[in-house]
């Protein structure tokens, strides 16, 4: 069985580098989801994709943010000109919609970035 | 604004000793309120799904309840194996789940 699986796993880079985080979803979960979390806090909400189709970014993401799902299938996060601020657990998720209406949200381990 | 918010913090107990977690929430036209867990390091796992107050689901020593306000996750008698975060999430319509930030749980041997 291969759940969701994140790519990788820790991260450090200095303060104005990019970073691309990967995932990878079960295979049959047309929904892909990132997430953040910080120390403490619960995980915040980023974007979702439906197969390719990115269907909403939370308002709060910066514009150094980027996601993409090409052919509805792996997905990336690139975060562009770091800052120390976006030190943080990133979480990537799947589901089968129209199941997720259950909110059932499978989630991988995380890829933990630190920004020096 | 949809807001969930957990008590307490944290919380140890004793091997045994039963007790709740609480989840508040403020959300328009609920469609459903999730329970997780999280390991330290670890994404977090889906435990249960509630849609209407009054509603129960139970799983090995956990108990979920749901009223119009608030959800209670029932801990009876746990063990240390049980320690953990646990997170309360709602969803209004089709939007994207909103987390609460947990409640850290120890239960001490």
């Amino acid at each position: 069985d291969t759940g969701v699986s994140q790519d990788p796993r820790h991260k450090i880079t200095k303060r104005g580098q990019n970073v691309t985080f990967r995932c990878d979803p079960i295979s049959e979960h047309n929904r892909l989801y990132w997430y953040r979390q910080t120390l403490g806090q619960g995980p915040e909400f980023l974007t979702y994709f439906q197969n390719e189709a990115q269907l909403e970014k939370s308002r709060l993401l910066s514009d150094r943010f980027s996601a993409e799902r090409p052919k509805g299938s792996f997905s990336t996060l690139e975060i562009q000109r770091t800052e120390q601020g976006d030190s943080a657990m990133y979480l990537c998720a799947s589901s089968l919609a129209p199941r997720t209406v259950t909110g059932e949200l499978f989630f991988g381990e995380g890829s933990r970035l630190t920004v020096l | 604004e949809d807001q969930v918010t957990q008590s307490p913090e944290a919380l140890r107990l004793q091997e045994g000793e039963s007790s709740s977690l609480n989840c508040s929430y403020t959300v328009s036209g609920l469609r459903g309120l999730f329970w997780y867990r999280q390991d330290p390091g670890k994404g977090p796992e889906f435990l249960f799904t509630l849609y209407s107050a009054g509603e129960e689901k139970e799983k090995e020593r956990l108990k979920a309840t749901l009223t119009k306000k608030e959800s209670f996750l029932h801990i009876t008698a746990p063990k240390p194996e049980d320690s953990a975060t646990y997170l309360c999430a709602v969803q209004a319509g089709n939007t994207p789940l909103v987390f609460g930030k947990g409640t850290r749980l120890s239960v001490i041997a």
